[in-house]
């Protein structure tokens, strides 16, 4: 069974950096569409990010300039780093595979982690 | 681009049929079949549970249907048991790579 891993939460002071990991099984992280999604507390889910097969990744406009996806492909694992992290950006963090048929995504989430905790606070 | 619409909550007896409505635009919803419903239960991974607007997943239950009309597309859950407990998200792609997620409808089984 396809799954993924996330790793890498904690807290953080605001203004501060994390780096999120997310390890793929079954899978290759560089031959699929990838998303972060996060949960603030109370709140619903939330695009954070999405990785298409190129590696160009499209932002959601609360972390553009901010957040940065990146992948190792010898690790199979997709990361997220996050500068400036503000006390907003406190949420429960996953990542999931987005699946496609011959490499066109059709946009729904097909293995997902059970996340990684960020809390930004002083 | 805004969240797509869902009731915050619902309930249910065992037995009993529910629907979750979740409502978008012309250019999310109304533009693409591709909405999915997730399930969610703290702590746990999300759960695919419909995908491509009416489509089922292999395990999952038939209880659980999808459908769409319009901007507005549906999860209806059938014969309601205590395990359907759960947060329930739809999420539809809004183009550019783009996908938008409802706030979410905290199920009950009573």
């Amino acid at each position: 069974e396809v799954q993924v891993v996330e790793s890498g939460g904690g807290l953080i002071l605001p203004g501060g950096s994390l780096r999120l990991s997310c390890e793929a099984s079954l899978f290759n992280v560089n031959r699929n569409y990838m998303i972060w999604v996060r949960q603030a507390p109370g709140k619903g889910l939330e695009r954070v990010s999405v990785t298409n097969l190129g590696g160009v990744t499209y932002y959601g406009d609360s972390v553009k300039g901010r957040f940065t996806v990146s992948r190792d492909n010898s690790k199979n694992t997709m990361y997220l780093q996050m500068d400036g992290l503000r006390v907003e950006d406190t949420a429960v963090y996953y990542c999931a595979r987005v699946y496609a048929r011959s490499y066109s995504p059709l946009w729904y989430m097909d293995a997902w982690g059970k996340g990684t905790t960020v809390t930004v606070s002083s | 681009q805004s969240a797509l619409t869902q009731p915050a909550s619902l309930s249910g007896s065992p037995g009993q049929s529910i629907t979750i409505s979740c409502t978008g635009t012309s250019s999310d919803v109304g533009a693409y079949n591709l909405v999915s419903w997730y399930q969610h239960r703290p702590g746990e991974a999300p759960k695919l549970m419909i995908y491509e607007g009416s489509k089922r997943p292999l395990g999952v239950s038939s209880r659980f249907s999808g459908s769409r009309s319009g901007n507005t597309a549906s999860l209806t859950v059938s014969g309601l048991q205590a395990d359907d407990e759960a947060d329930y998200y739809c999420c539809s792609y809004a183009g550019s790579s783009t996908v938008l997620f409802g706030g979410g409808t905290k199920l009950t089984v009573l």
